[in-house]
């Protein structure tokens, strides 16, 4: 099955500095990877995905972009703020048959204002 | 919209006790999930339903059941709760594969 590596498990940061967390994947049948956030007693909540036929995606702050040959993707997140302060998880699936979700093991990141 | 709704959100047992943790969602969405979250495990998938009547088990299946006779509820049933149980449990939906997941809030159950 898909396994997803996800590093750093925490990460401290500066308000205004820039945050990049990774993850790389084992299969390379896999085409959909999302990033959600957690908040502190709070379920996952998804703020950017990202399909293999594309290579980076932006939101405002956030982006996210995607390497198939070398099987990973990073978070970005520019400008941080405390309020970014949060545990993120990526994922990856397959389209195909019943696909499901695979996460990584999540990152904390704590911005300091 | 209330979205996902689990219950309860707290909850202790005692070893050998059974519970159903119940989800239910609004969305009419097809795919329904359960995860449970551990300190450093990130989320795992216990089992999974793809639509009414049709339910697989993901990674971490044992000592759970589930079924889905609604689109809406999805509850998960522990058989005889066990100390290695105690986690956070999260239920979600999803129109349809690689789409997003909404989750619930959670419910966090300990077992002694």
């Amino acid at each position: 099955g898909e396994n997803v590596e996800q590093h750093p498990s925490t990460l401290s940061v500066q308000e205004g500095d820039s945050a990049v967390i990774k993850c790389t994947y084992s299969d390379s049948a896999s085409n959909y990877f999302p990033w959600y956030k957690q908040e502190l007693g709070k379920g996952p909540q998804l703020i950017i995905d990202i399909r293999s036929n594309v290579g980076e995606k932006k939101d405002q702050r956030i982006a996210v972009t995607l390497n198939k040959t070398a099987k990973h993707f990073s978070l970005h997140i520019t400008e941080t703020q405390p309020e970014d302060s949060a545990v993120y998880f990526c994922a990856a699936s397959m389209n195909s048959g019943y696909s499901t979700l695979t996460f990584g093991k999540g990152t904390m990141l704590l911005v300091s204002p | 919209n209330a979205g996902v709704t689990q219950t309860p959100k707290f909850q202790v047992l005692k070893t050998g006790q059974s519970m159903t943790l119940q989800c239910a969602q609004d969305m009419n969405h097809e795919y329904m999930s359960w995860y449970r979250q551990d300190p450093g495990m990130g989320l795992r998938l216990i089992h999974y339903s793809v639509g009414a009547g049709i339910t697989d088990q993901g990674e971490v299946p044992n000592g759970y059941n589930v079924s889905r006779s609604t689109t809406e509820d999805f509850p998960l049933r522990l058989l005889s709760a066990a100390p290695s149980q105690t986690s956070v449990y999260f239920c979600a939906s999803s129109p349809t594969r690689n789409t997003e997941a909404f989750f619930g809030q959670g419910t966090r159950l300990t077992v002694v």
